[in-house]
């Protein structure tokens, strides 16, 4: 596609709930990543993958936070049982190759209630 | 490990007026620069990027930004601001050793352009 596209663009949803926060990076790009933008925290990296290589998983908060990538292109941002602190917009971004070059997307923005 | 700071959080300017946003960043590794502007409930645009060569950099919308090796700055530019740039900047670095991409932000500064 044209560029990184988010879905959904708002969620709501109830403490203690799972949600899927899904990302599909721009056609090409090898390199994916999750942050997090909240009030309190700013952004904040959450997991990074590349190619078929090991993520890098050490910006995830919790073991409530989990992602995958299927087939080196859609990936899945999970958050289980769901806290009012999750509470925030999620964006992903993706580059070519080892480009530290990376675009991002429009952001979805959770709320827990 | 890396921090970015940057110590305004907002910047209020008349249009048409100069403005410097300040970004300083601390690493143990060479590092990328970037700025990347957020209008509201919009994602990130890349405005600009060092990566090598010249420190003077220019972006998108007239921004420029240079990069100061020995004061670990990459502030960023505006000869003559437009109410449309109204919108949160931030700065941030990645790693260029290690090869690890993941950008480590600054806390983000609020431009607000009045009439």
């Amino acid at each position: 596609g044209a560029g990184v596209s988010q879905s959904p663009s708002n969620k709501v949803t109830e403490k203690g709930k799972d949600v899927e926060l899904r990302c599909d990076p721009i056609s090409g790009h090898t390199a994916l990543y999750w942050y997090r933008q909240s009030l309190g925290q700013g952004l904040e990296f959450l997991i990074y993958f590349q190619g078929n290589s090991a993520p890098d998983k050490s910006g995830l908060p919790s073991d409530r936070f989990s992602a995958e990538r299927t087939g080196g292109s859609v990936s899945t941002l999970t958050i289980q049982r769901t806290q009012q602190e999750d509470s925030a917009v999620y964006l992903c971004a993706s580059s070519l190759g080892v480009g530290p070059e990376a675009f991002f997307g429009q952001g979805t923005r959770l709320t827990v209630v | 490990a890396q921090s970015v700071t940057q110590l305004d959080s907002q910047v209020p300017v008349f249009e048409e007026a100069p403005v410097e946003l300040r970004c300083n960043y601390s690493s143990s590794v060479s590092v990328y620069l970037f700025w990347y502007v957020q209008y509201p409930n919009q994602g990130l645009q890349l405005l600009l990027k060092y990566l090598s060569g010249s420190t003077l950099v220019k972006g998108i919308n007239g921004f420029e930004a240079e990069f100061n090796k020995s004061q670990t700055s990459f502030h960023l530019r505006k000869p003559s601001v437009h109410i449309s740039d109204t919108a949160e900047y931030f700065c941030a670095v990645s790693d260029v050793d290690t090869g690890r991409r993941a950008l480590t932000f600054g806390s983000g500064t609020r431009l607000q352009v009045q009439p």
